[in-house]
């Protein structure tokens, strides 16, 4: 079925930035859009961004457009969270997730899950 | 975007006892709905898609039903181990993809 392994998180101070990573294996990667959901600290889910199987079309909440940015590399199987102008709100769990059809990002649901990185945004 | 609203927000049972989850959309999402169960430190699971199919090894006691606005998930008869967070997702106008705040399914 897969693995998904993030890596990336830590403590960073507001303003700051880090990149998430999520190394995938057990499937053919670029085959699957995949995506970001957070989860903020006893709170629920929210889905971050999104991207294509190729990575050409990409796709963000309004909470994080314009500071966050989503890619992926096929060749490395790894995708990847740009963070920057990090928030207290940002404060979460940051899960990779991939979907369970095909390349394009639509109406598709979250077939298996990374075990998340924790990011916390505080001075 | 589409607003998911689960009931109840904490439900009490015993094990052995049937739980009954609701999950009402703010506008019709066909049968794209999905549900998960979380625990404490983990990651969501994936247990039912397009609002009935169980997801490859989820035990016959979970099930789905609806479509629209009113989906249900109905768990027969529960094991100690369903003790959990459900979630459940629309993919229909997506993204952005939305998910229901979570019911709390605590032993009673």
């Amino acid at each position: 079925e897969g693995q998904l392994v993030e890596s990336g998180g830590g403590l960073v101070q507001p303003g700051g930035s880090l990149r998430l990573s999520c190394a995938a294996s057990g499937f053919t990667f670029s085959s699957h859009a995949m995506n970001w959901v957070r989860q903020a600290p006893g709170k629920g889910l929210e889905w971050v961004s999104a991207i294509t199987g190729s990575g050409g079309f990409t796709y963000y909440a309004d909470s994080v457009k314009g500071r966050f940015t989503i890619s992926r590399d096929n060749s490395k199987n790894t995708l990847y969270l740009q963070v920057n102008s990090l928030r207290a709100e940002d404060t979460a769990v940051y899960y990779c997730a991939k979907v369970a059809v095909g390349p394009s990002v639509g109406r598709d649901y979250f077939h298996y899950w990374g075990q998340g990185t924790l990011v916390t945004v505080s001075s | 975007e589409i607003v998911l609203t689960q009931s109840p927000g904490t439900l009490s049972l015993s094990p052995g006892e049937r739980a009954t989850l609701s999950c009402r959309a703010s506008q019709s999402v066909s049968s794209y709905l999905a549900w998960y169960q979380q625990k404490p430190g983990q990651a969501p699971r994936l247990l039912i898609y397009g609002a009935s199919s169980r997801a490859t090894g989820i035990p016959d006691r979970f099930s789905g039903s609806g479509s629209g606005t009113d989906f249900t998930l109905t768990i027969s008869r529960l094991e100690p181990e369903d003790f959990a967070v459900y979630y459940c997702q629309q993919y229909d106008s997506s993204p952005p993809y939305t998910f229901g705040q979570g019911t709390n399914l605590e032993i009673k």
